[in-house]
């Protein structure tokens, strides 16, 4: 069965600071790996999508993930976060053409 | 180019009573997803309409749950009775072309806003 584990729940972090959101996921075939951004009040966003090529994935607003096939990890980074990426942020495989979510890390940057 | 849209953004009903959410996706995407998330847990996926038709409902909880979509455009989603655990937010998404029937089958997915529903 697929699944998706998003390990923190609760990130806080300084404005500047780097800053890694954890998910490890299982699945029985290859997969299909995502990051999804909910800012307040509005819906979930694309980040960035990892379908296959490069392991190392480039998404917007200077975010990025690595696929860690040995470790079953896609965990997000970004070297400097802003005040304006604060938000929730969902990590999600793709199965059969539904996705299947981690539970969401709230990440908050603080000045 | 619109997004997907949702309505009503909130909805607050007592237990018992009908409520039906709406759902408009991006023109001319035939597939149509509705999500749900509960307080505190994962969003859950609920069904996949392939234009008018239901590709795959095994995520929906229960019979009082209804999915429609009409002609293969605009998707509502009935809760009849409503009870007290239907509370969350319920997220609609589209996506262009067949998505497939293989696990690896994927096309992007687009969300709306989503509505939270407030179940007394």
């Amino acid at each position: 069965a697929q699944s998706v584990t998003q390990l923190d729940s609760q990130v806080p972090v300084f404005e500047e600071a780097p800053v890694e959101l954890r998910c490890n996921y299982s699945s029985s075939v290859s997969v299909y790996l995502f990051w999804y951004v909910q800012y307040p009040n509005q819906g979930l966003q694309l980040l960035l999508k990892y379908l296959s090529g490069s392991t190392l994935v480039k998404g917007i607003n200077g975010f990025e993930a690595e696929f860690n096939k040995s470790q079953t990890s896609f965990h997000l980074r970004k070297p400097s976060v802003h005040i304006s990426d604060t938000a929730e942020y969902f990590c999600a495989v793709a199965f059969g053409g539904k996705l299947i979510f981690g539970q969401g890390t709230e990440l908050s940057v603080k000045p | 180019e619109a997004g997907v849209t949702q309505f009503p953004s909130h909805s607050v009903i007592e237990k018992g009573q009908t409520v039906t959410l709406r759902c408009d996706p991006i023109s001319g995407h035939d597939n149509l997803y509705w999500y749900r998330r509960v307080m505190g847990k994962e969003i859950k996926f609920l069904l996949h309409f392939v234009k008018e038709s239901k590709q795959d409902e095994s995520g929906m909880p229960n019979n009082r749950f209804l999915a429609e979509r009409t002609g293969g455009t605009y998707s509502t989603l009935k809760v009849q009775p409503a009870e007290l655990e239907d509370s969350g937010v319920y997220f609609c998404a589209s996506s262009q072309g067949a998505s497939g029937r293989g696990p690896l089958a994927y096309n992007e997915q687009f969300f709306g806003p989503g509505t939270r529903l407030t179940v007394l």
